[in-house]
Formats: structure tokens, sequence, C-alpha cells
């Protein structure tokens, strides 16, 4: 049973442009989301979260939102740039305290071209 | 300031083979995690830890067991291993809010 869902294995875009990342979840007591990236032969990396109690979250080129009615985050990049060629990961929590666990989805290849 | 450090990088075994991946963190964080990535799958929960001492299985304990020696330090062992368990293993600790920190992963190939 997958909880956080990124239903688009690959999404290619031309430099300058906006990428768009989605994800869906199913589990409604999750209520912090997170956007990792991961580039070839290294661990993901935080990019940017958001908390259920905000709809939008900015940072730089990076924007978040969360339309929790829906189960449904997306991540925008504007403009896009070849180096954010990479793999996105989707995660979500449900805050729990001592240690609560990330579920991540399956991943979307971005490949930004020239 | 090395963060999340995984030792080795790669590893062939032969089925049956035991092996240990080795986890050090310098972030003194709490928390510590062992993650599977495979294509298609995502990063699956192996087994985490609170904090020194505690232990708890994630989503696909079966076939590892974990052992946190000290607050820097969570290994990952494979006592008898198996083609399932190919796979690329990521060590992470966690901050105080939710964020991950990862290490540089672990390919493993079984033969």
């Amino acid at each position: 049973d997958q909880q956080v869902k990124q239903n688009s294995p690959s999404l290619s875009v031309q430099e300058g442009r906006i990428s768009i990342l989605n994800c869906d979840y199913t589990n409604s007591m999750f209520d912090y989301f997170l956007w990792y990236k991961k580039y070839p032969a290294e661990g993901p990396t935080f990019l940017i979260s958001i908390s259920s109690i905000k709809d939008k979250n900015e940072d730089g080129r990076f924007t978040v939102f969360l339309n929790k009615s829906a189960k449904h985050l997306s991540l925008h990049i504007v403009p896009s740039q070849p180096g954010d060629s990479a793999v996105y990961f989707c995660a979500a929590s449900a805050l729990s305290g001592t240690a609560s666990k990330l579920t991540f989805g399956t991943g979307t290849r971005l490949q930004v071209t020239l | 300031n090395a963060g999340v450090t995984q030792t080795p990088k790669f590893q062939v075994l032969k089925t049956g083979q035991s092996m240990t991946l080795q986890c050090a963190q310098d972030m003194n964080h709490n928390s510590m995690y062992w993650y599977r990535q495979d294509p298609g799958m995502g990063l699956r929960l192996i087994y985490y830890s609170a904090s020194e001492g505690t232990t708890d299985k994630g989503e696909v304990p079966n076939g590892y067991n974990v052992s946190r020696l000290n607050k820097r330090e969570f290994s990952l062992r494979l006592e008898s291993a198996a083609p399932s368990q190919t796979s690329v293993y990521f060590c992470a600790t966690r901050a105080t809010n939710e964020k991950l920190f990862f290490g540089s992963g672990t390919q493993l190939s079984v033969l």
C-alpha cells in the first residue's frame, strides 16, 4: 500500500521553463511534507518542506503547494536550470514526537534540457 | 564536518554471506535510520533508532539486524545475504525537525 505516490516516473523540461512535480498521499494523518533531491551516487538532500497548517512555502526558485482536501502537493521550480536534473522524492510524516518516520514516494526523474 | 559517513561504498556478496554496513554521524542527532532504495520503490525504511540504546523496525526489517552502538554509530547487519537484498542502502540522521540528513549510500550486490 503506497501511502505516498509520485505517478510520473520522469519529466523533461526546457531550461528556463517551469518544472512541476506532483505527489499524492492517502494517509490523512500526514501533516508534514518534504521534498528531497538526489543526484546519482549521492544521498538525497533536503530541498524544501511544508507543514499542513500552510498551503504554500517558497524558497528561491522552489515553491511547494499543499492541497489538503485533495491530499496533493506539488513542487514548482522556476526557472528550471540544467543543475536541477536529478531524482526528486516527495516524503511525508505524521509528527509523533520522538522518532517520527518519513514515508517516501517512488521518485520523479527530472531532466532539464538546454 | 563529515555529516553522515557510510562504509563501505560498494560491496559484492555471495548468497549466504554476512556483512555489516557501518554508519557514523558527527551531527549530534539522536535519531538514526536505515533505508534501502530500489528501482520503482522509492526509499523504504528498514530500521530506525530514536536514541542511543533503542531500535525499532521499519517497513522492511526482515533479514536485517541493527545495533546502535552509541550516539554516533548505527550499524546494519545482514546475517545471511539473499539476492533480494541487492539494493542501495542509505543511513540517515534526523534533526529536531523532520529533516533527514543522508549518507552517500552503500551499493550492495548479492549474487
